[in-house]
């Protein structure tokens, strides 16, 4: 089992680009869930999907997009990317299984 | 709403030393209370949880026990090692609702 993959591993994006976060995982969970990492304020719950078909608010969603493509897939998309939304951005699955995570930087 | 409140770092402590990291929380209903811990560079792992009143749990020479009374889920190792250098996060989880309010973590290096 290789649990919850992430990519990609880095990015790098200019203000007002746009682009995908992808996230898997090989569990068969029925939940999985997007956050942010940002210095000293922990994580953060953008959206998450407590079944597949479905997608909830967090408590920071706004500039984001989510898809729950099926039970393993569940993709955060950034439509138009701001500086504020560096972070490292982490996917889970099932409240305890964590990827490693995406560093993002937008310029 | 849920919230958290760890104590603050960054903890500096000698190898073998007791440890105790702090975590309050408040919550309606019932919580399930978790220990994440992550690594330099890593991704969160968990480390334990307890899912009801007294529970204890341990992972790792790791303890933490549910105390309702006092809404709390101390964190405490009694002999810490170098490998313990990380950064602990405590979160109780939204009953119901299956999601995390997670605390802002707590930096803690361990010396030789």
């Amino acid at each position: 089992n290789a649990g919850v993959t992430q990519t990609p591993k880095f990015q790098v994006l200019k203000t007002g680009q746009s682009m995908t976060l992808q996230c898997a995982q090989d569990m068969n969970h029925n939940s999985m869930y997007w956050y942010r990492q940002d210095p000293g304020m922990g994580l953060r719950l953008i959206y998450y999907s407590a079944s597949e078909g479905t997608t909830d608010k967090g408590e920071v969603p706004n500039g984001y997009n989510v898809s729950r493509l099926n039970k393993r897939e569940f993709s955060l998309r950034l439509e138009s990317a701001a500086p504020s939304q560096t972070s490292v951005y982490f996917c889970a699955s099932n409240e305890q299984f964590f990827g490693p995570g995406t560093r993002l930087t937008v310029l | 709403g849920n919230s958290v409140t760890q104590m603050e770092g960054p903890v500096t402590l000698s190898e073998e030393a007791f440890l105790t990291i702090n975590c309050t929380y408040t919550a309606t209903g019932y919580p399930s209370l978790f220990w994440y811990v992550q690594y330099p560079g890593e991704g969160l792992q968990l480390l334990l949880k307890a899912t009801k009143a007294d529970d204890k749990g341990s992972n790792k020479g790791f303890e933490a026990t549910y105390r309702k009374e006092t809404t709390s889920f101390h964190l405490e190792k009694g002999s810490v090692q170098v490998s313990d250098s990380a950064v602990y996060f405590c979160a109780p989880s939204v009953q119901g609702a299956q999601k995390l309010v997670f605390g802002q973590g707590t930096r803690l290096t361990i010396n030789p």
